[in-house]
């Protein structure tokens, strides 16, 4: 099984931060990756499809790259609304397999 | 605008069936990928399965054993059961859809990432 391995696990940062996300994968997936957003007690919310699509109504700020094993989730300019917590997800797997990174809690400093 | 919402039981047994189903409002169910996710207190969010509208199924080889998820296209929901409930199934539930498959290969398009999700429900399993 292909393991993703999501860094920080935790951050604390200010409104107007630039805030930096990581996922790597134990083995190459292309650009198989997506990230999302959630906040307790509400849905979870796709932002970034197949590695650096930016989903519909996402705003600009949100940013992503990366291919292969190493994938890197930007948030360039920190909102208060953006405080939550992100996971990547990797697919592409035959049988398909849908697997998350242990997720990132983004805290206000 | 397509919405989902989870419903059932809150409160399970350890070893009785887990039932939850659902609802999709504001579009069909008789396109799309569906599918079931759940996290447990404190951890991360974990896929169960999904079900094309046509039927075919694809589950998570840890729960495969227990889990069933099946559509009703009379009634525009889905369904998941998950039976022989521990404490470990303890988690908030959510329905999902992928509305692109994005993952295509050998002539066949699979799910890639889940753009509707509903509010999710929460079910503990306790005696």
């Amino acid at each position: 099984d292909i393991q993703m391995t999501q860094s920080p696990s935790s951050l604390s940062a200010s409104v107007g931060d630039r805030v930096t996300i990581t996922c790597q994968a134990s083995q190459d997936i292309r650009n198989y990756l997506n990230w999302y957003q959630h906040k307790p007690g509400k849905a979870p919310r796709l932002l970034i499809y197949d590695a650096f699509h930016l989903e519909a109504g996402v705003p600009s700020r949100f940013g992503a790259s990366g291919s292969g094993t190493n994938f890197t989730f930007t948030i360039s300019s920190l909102q208060p609304e953006d405080f939550a917590s992100y996971y990547c997800q990797l697919y592409g797997n035959l049988p398909p397999m849908y697997t998350f990174g242990q997720g990132t809690k983004l805290e206000i400093k | 605008q397509v919405q989902l919402q989870e419903s059932g039981p809150g409160l399970v047994k350890p070893s009785e069936t887990l039932s939850l189903t659902c609802i999709v409002s504001g579009g069909s169910i008789s396109s799309y990928y569906w599918s079931w996710f759940r996290q447990a207190p404190g951890k991360g969010l974990e896929w169960i399965g999904y079900m094309y509208h046509s039927g075919n199924t694809n589950y998570n080889p840890s729960l495969k054993s227990r889990v069933t998820i099946s559509v009703d296209t009379s009634k525009t929901q889905f369904s998941l059961k998950l039976t022989s409930v521990t404490t470990a199934d303890t988690a908030v539930y959510y329905c999902a859809r992928d509305t692109r498959a994005g993952y295509c290969t050998g002539g066949t398009c699979y799910p890639a990432g889940f753009d509707i999700w509903g509010q999710g429900t929460m079910v503990t399993v306790s005696p």
